[in-house]
């Protein structure tokens, strides 16, 4: 298994708490994704990064930022955590483009 | 928007069948992955194909991919109960400038291989 961490794995939280979640990585991989997998609609990318501080959005990054001060750690804060961002969070990290991505185990968050 | 979308939904086989899933997207692809998740698990990856490439093999899996009509399958020979799994498309899209490897996932595949 590539060496990519998620914490936590589990975690319940209040609507309208701030949220981190942590992706660790020791491949040294330039690229680091976030997505989220929610019944029905598989997997979609939240947020990613192409290198220390440079982060963009994807295709569902409204309540979410990410940043990424070095280049094992990749963060994603949920500023004021809705219901609806329940979901299973996956972090996933790529050496180089137009190769496979490897995926950590993910991170269930349950906002009540 | 989803760019792959996974037919069928769901597949059950007995096991020493063949599995074949397929897997459509809309816009131009640098290539296209298949993954694996098993049930409360990461997805792990299986193949990926170049926009350039028509088949690849690996194992008792074997991919191809149709640029002009914009469609994949992956097939896997002789299964196991071992292999029931959800199974998903993710297309690397070819947008023109940088894709950064930015994924697209389907809604996968629900394969159950009964013993």
């Amino acid at each position: 298994d590539a060496g990519i961490t998620q914490s936590p794995r589990h975690k319940v939280t209040e609507t309208g708490t701030p949220v981190t979640l942590r992706c660790h990585q020791t491949e040294n991989h330039r690229y680091m994704y976030w997505y989220r997998q929610d019944p029905g609609h598989g997997l979609r990318l939240i947020h990613y990064s192409y290198g220390v501080k440079d982060t963009d959005k994807g295709e569902v990054s409204d309540g979410y930022s990410v940043s990424r001060s070095k280049t094992e750690d990749f963060l994603l804060t949920l500023e004021s955590a809705t219901s609806s961002q329940t979901s299973v969070y996956f972090c996933a990290i790529q050496g180089q483009m137009n190769t496979e991505a490897f995926f950590g185990q993910g991170t269930r968050l349950t906002v009540v | 928007s989803q760019q792959g979308e996974e037919d069928p939904q769901a597949l059950s086989i007995q096991e020493g069948e063949n599995a074949t899933m397929n897997c459509s997207y809309k816009t131009s692809i640098n290539n296209l992955q298949w993954y694996r998740q098993n049930s409360g698990r990461g997805l792990v990856h299986l193949i990926l194909i170049r926009s350039n490439e028509r088949e690849k093999h690996s194992g008792r899996l074997r991919v191809t991919l149709d640029t002009s009509k914009k469609s994949s399958s992956l097939l896997i020979t002789a299964s196991r109960a071992a292999d029931t799994a959800s199974y998903f498309c993710a297309t690397d899209p070819n947008a023109g400038g940088t894709s950064y490897g930015k994924l697209t996932f389907g809604q996968g595949t629900i394969l159950t291989v009964h013993p």
